[in-house]
């Protein structure tokens, strides 16, 4: 079984800390995204990358960055966090093919005081 | 631009009763069309998809029929059971596999 893990469930930081959130895969998957969710706005895309040192922006990227250093590891960080990044993070990796499914973590509830 | 619109929730069941969860897209080109479900605390995992007009994608029970002339991509399923209860999520895939999602619909199925 593919597996995504993802370093917490809960998270509670406060305005101004870095935040870093770690996303490991099992399945050798080409490419890796970090997403948040909220109530009544679904899934949306921050970042995601295809390839080891690669990233592509998403649809919300700002107030993010990321680092992908192995093709298994994906980290999202939080430069300094604010309130408005209080959110559901979830994680999620493909083996590539545009008709491939998104393998999706756990996901990390993050609240940031 | 590519865009994903869902019935809004919470849909609210009997058990055996039958369910639809209407999805409409608009997109660019040829996407490929997926359903997700969320069960309570965990992250989403893949229910079915179509990659292609006119197919159909099937996964335990449920059913979607990928709709071209009518961009829908509707979820459906005979007899729900309590342990539907969840998210569901309609999902488009352009390229890239970049997935842009709907806002979700919340099931409540009760005994």
């Amino acid at each position: 079984d593919v597996k995504v893990t993802q370093s917490s469930r809960y998270l509670v930081k406060r305005t101004g800390e870095k935040v870093f959130l770690e996303c490991v895969q099992d399945m050798d998957h080409e490419n890796m995204f970090w997403y948040r969710q909220d109530p009544g706005l679904g899934l949306r895309l921050i970042y995601f990358s295809y390839d080891v040192k690669m990233k592509e922006k998403g649809d919300i990227p700002e107030g993010y960055s990321v680092s992908r250093e192995k093709k298994e590891r994906f980290s999202l960080i939080l430069e300094s966090a604010s309130t408005n990044q209080t959110s559901m993070y979830l994680c999620a990796s493909s083996p590539g093919r545009r008709t491939d499914e998104q393998f999706f973590g756990p996901g990390t509830r993050l609240t940031v005081l | 631009g590519n865009s994903v619109t869902q019935m809004e929730g919470p849909v609210t069941l009997s058990e055996e009763a039958f369910l639809t969860i209407n999805c409409t897209y608009t997109a660019t080109g040829y996407p490929s069309l997926f359903w997700y479900v969320q069960y309570p605390g965990e992250g989403l995992q893949l229910l079915l998809k179509a990659t292609k007009a006119d197919d159909k994608g099937s996964n335990k029970g449920f059913e979607a029929t990928y709709r071209k002339e009518t961009t829908s991509f509707h979820l459906e399923k005979g007899s729900v059971q309590v342990s539907d209860s969840a998210v569901y999520f309609c999902a488009l895939n352009t390229g890239f596999q970049k997935l842009v999602f709907g806002t979700g619909t919340r099931l409540l199925v009760s005994p």
